[in-house]
C-alpha cells in the first residue's frame, strides 16, 4: 500500500537551533500534505496544510514564521522548526492522501522532537 | 471550530471481550475515519465511512456512520493483546479535506 515516509524519527536539538523534518510520499504524488502536532496522551492537532507549489495555509494560533513549511515537489514536504525552544518539544506527524483513497489519509511514522 | 467528543477515554478489558467506543459531534461530517496509533508511531487507518448509515467491517472491527452524520462508533470483537493502542476517530467536513480528531480511546487488553 501507499507509504508516507517521515525523517528523522527522533531528533534532539539545543534551544535556539532549527530543525527540519521531511515528509515523503513513496510511490504516489501528493499535492497536499498535512502537518500535525501531538502532545503526550493527547490528540492530533492540525498545524498547517502544505500545498505543492504554493504557500502553506496555517491553522489559527500556529506561527508561520516559527514553523516553516516548504512543499517544493509532489513527493516532499518539509517542516522546519525555527529557533526551537523546549516548549516546541512534541511529536510531529505528517499525512498525505494517495490517489484513489477517497478521504482516508496515510500518516507518516512521526518525528519525536526534544529541545534541550 | 469543529470538535469531536470521543468516549470512553480509556478501557481495560480482558482478552476475548468485545469493545465499543464512539464519537459524537455538534457538527455534520461527510466522512468518518477510525485510526489506531501504537506508541511512537503515526496513526494507521482502520476503517473509512462515507455515507450516513453505512456499516463497514474490517476483520474483527465494525464501524458505523451515524444517520445524523454527527456520530460514529467502532466495535472490536473478541479482543486480542495486539489490539492494545490508542484509537482515534476523525471527521472530515467540507473544509478542504481537513480531518478533526477525537481525543482518543486508550485500550488495554489483559491476557
Amino acid at each position: 500500500g501507499a507509504v508516507v515516509s517521515q525523517h528523522p524519527s527522533r531528533v534532539i536539538c539545543k534551544s535556539g537551533t532549527s530543525v527540519k523534518i521531511e515528509c515523503r510520499s513513496l510511490d504516489f504524488q501528493a499535492t497536499t500534505m498535512f502537518w500535525y502536532r501531538q502532545f503526550p496522551k493527547k490528540s492530533l492537532m492540525l498545524m498547517a496544510t502544505s500545498n505543492e507549489g504554493s504557500k502553506a495555509t496555517y491553522e489559527q494560533g500556529v506561527e508561520k514564521d516559527k514553523f516553516l513549511i516548504n512543499h517544493a515537489s509532489l513527493t516532499l514536504s518539509t517542516l522546519t522548526v525555527t529557533s526551537a525552544h523546549p516548549e516546541d518539544s512534541s511529536f510531529y506527524i505528517c499525512s498525505a492522501r494517495p490517489p484513489g483513497q477517497a478521504t482516508g489519509y496515510t500518516f507518516g511514522s512521526g518525528t519525536r522532537l526534544t529541545v534541550v | 471550530g469543529q470538535q469531536l467528543n470521543q468516549s470512553p477515554q480509556s478501557m481495560f478489558i480482558q482478552e476475548g471481550e468485545d469493545v465499543s467506543m464512539n464519537c459524537t459531534s455538534s457538527s455534520i461530517f461527510n466522512t468518518w475515519l477510525w485510526y489506531k496509533q501504537d506508541p511512537g508511531e503515526g496513526p494507521v487507518l482502520l476503517i473509512a465511512l462515507y455515507k450516513a448509515g453505512e456499516l463497514t467491517s474490517n476483520g474483527r472491527l465494525t464501524a458505523q456512520f451515524g444517520i445524523t452524520r454527527k456520530d460514529s462508533f467502532l466495535n472490536i470483537s473478541a479482543s486480542i493483546p495486539s489490539d492494545v493502542g490508542i484509537y482515534f476517530c476523525a471527521g472530515v467536513g467540507t473544509n478542504a479535506g481537513k480531518s478533526t480528531f477525537g481525543d482518543g480511546t486508550t485500550l488495554t487488553v489483559k491476557p
